[in-house]
Parts: structure tokens; C-alpha cells; sequence
């Protein structure tokens, strides 16, 4: 079965700092797909990213950037110079595309707090 | 035009009723889901119905029962509403073997 972990809770920061939130996940499969969601105080889920199990190139976008890593079957996730504006819970996700269902799980996500 | 659309968009109601959230995509996809999200936002899925045939039911209770009346629209009813059932509620869509889901603005639930 697969399970999708964020250990970090919470986190606090200042602003301008780099932070990085951990995801680390669990699967049978060897085609799933790993994604990463923002959820302001508005509630609304916030697409960010999706990574297949095939492409395990890093990526930036802007003043975020992923790190995909099979090996420790990690996807983390850095915000570079943080911003107020930055301050959601985060989530990371895991789906594993099987015939069917998209099955989409969740970790617990970490909630970060960006202080001016 | 959005894409997975929810409604309502809040809801409160007395325990021991029946209630009914809707959902509807515009996306053409053959897959659609329910998620729920608790006080401590944990986001945990309900069900996954493609082309109306039930494919995920997770330990929910028989309290709810989703309804799929065509590819295109997935509702949530929910009877006899207990405290617990206070969170909000996520509707989605995608195509099945991208893993990729579109999601509703969610619906927010309180029972009294």
C-alpha cells in the first residue's frame, strides 16, 4: 500500500529564509507519480508540481525547487528567500496511476509560518 | 469556466439531518473522487467512482453514499449527520493512468 510521510508538523521561519520541507513516501509500484500542494488560509488546494517515477531530474521553479531522489524515496520540496505570502500547510501526495483510479494520498502535510 | 465545481461552498445544519454536497467537471474526465479534510487537515480519500462504477471506498460509513448519475458529476449525501462529520470536503477529477487530480474549492461542513 502506499503511504506518503511529512514528519515536519510545522514550521516557522523568517523571512528571506530558505526552508525545506521533507516528504518521504512509500510504494510497490514502479510507474506513480509525486506531487506537492499548497493550501493557503483560503482553503483552496494549490497545484504546484508533479513528477513522474521516470524523470528524477531536480526542479526550480522561481524560488521553489524539488529534489526527487529514488534512492531514500524522498521529494522534497525548498522555498529559496521565503515570503510572508508563502505561509500555507503544504502537501506532498503520491499517486500510483493504477487501471482504474488515480488513488491520489496525502501526507499529514506541514504547515509553515512565515514571520515579516 | 471552472473546471471541478462545488456546491455549496458552506453548509451548516443540525446533527441527525440528511444533507447533499454536488460536484460537477467540465474536463472530460472518466474519474472522479471524494476527499475529506479534518480539523487537523488531514486530507484523507472517501471514494473514486470511473465512468459511474465505484472503484475506491474507504471504511466509510453507510451514512454516506455517493451517487454518480454520469461521468461528469459526483455527489455526496450524507444521513443522519453526526459531529464528526464536520470538515471540509473535497471534490475531484482526472483521467485515469495520469495520477493527476483536479480538485474543487472544497466544501465546508458544520454540524451542530
Amino acid at each position: 500500500a502506499q503511504k506518503v510521510t511529512q514528519a515536519q508538523t510545522e514550521i516557522s521561519v523568517v523571512e528571506k529564509e530558505d526552508v525545506t520541507l521533507d516528504c518521504v513516501y512509500e510504494t510497490r509500484d514502479t510507474t506513480y507519480y509525486l506531487f506537492w500542494y499548497k493550501q493557503p488560509p483560503s482553503g483552496e488546494l494549490v497545484f504546484l508540481i508533479r513528477r513522474n517515477s521516470f524523470d528524477e531530474q531536480n526542479e526550480i521553479s522561481g524560488r521553489y525547487s524539488w529534489n526527487f531522489q529514488k534512492s531514500t524515496s524522498s521529494f522534497n520540496f525548498t522555498i529559496t528567500a521565503s515570503q510572508v505570502v508563502d505561509s500555507a500547510v503544504y502537501f506532498c501526495a503520491l499517486s500510483e496511476a493504477r487501471r482504474g483510479s488515480n488513488d491520489m494520498r496525502f501526507g499529514a502535510g506541514t504547515r509553515l509560518t512565515v514571520k515579516p | 469556466d471552472t473546471a471541478v465545481s462545488q456546491t455549496p461552498k458552506y453548509l451548516v445544519t443540525q446533527m441527525g439531518n440528511d444533507k447533499s454536497i454536488k460536484c460537477e467537471q467540465n474536463l472530460g474526465h472518466d474519474t472522479m473522487y471524494w476527499y475529506k479534510q479534518d480539523s487537523k487537515k488531514f486530507l484523507k480519500i472517501m471514494f473514486s467512482y470511473n465512468n459511474k462504477e465505484l472503484i475506491i471506498n474507504e471504511t466509510v460509513p453507510n451514512r454516506f453514499s455517493p451517487k454518480s448519475p454520469d461521468k461528469a458529476h459526483l455527489n455526496l449525501h450524507i444521513n443522519s449527520l453526526e459531529l464528526g462529520d464536520s470538515a471540509v470536503y473535497f471534490c475531484a477529477s482526472g483521467r485515469r493512468g495520469t495520477g493527476e487530480l483536479f480538485f474543487g474549492e472544497g466544501s465546508r461542513l458544520t454540524v451542530l
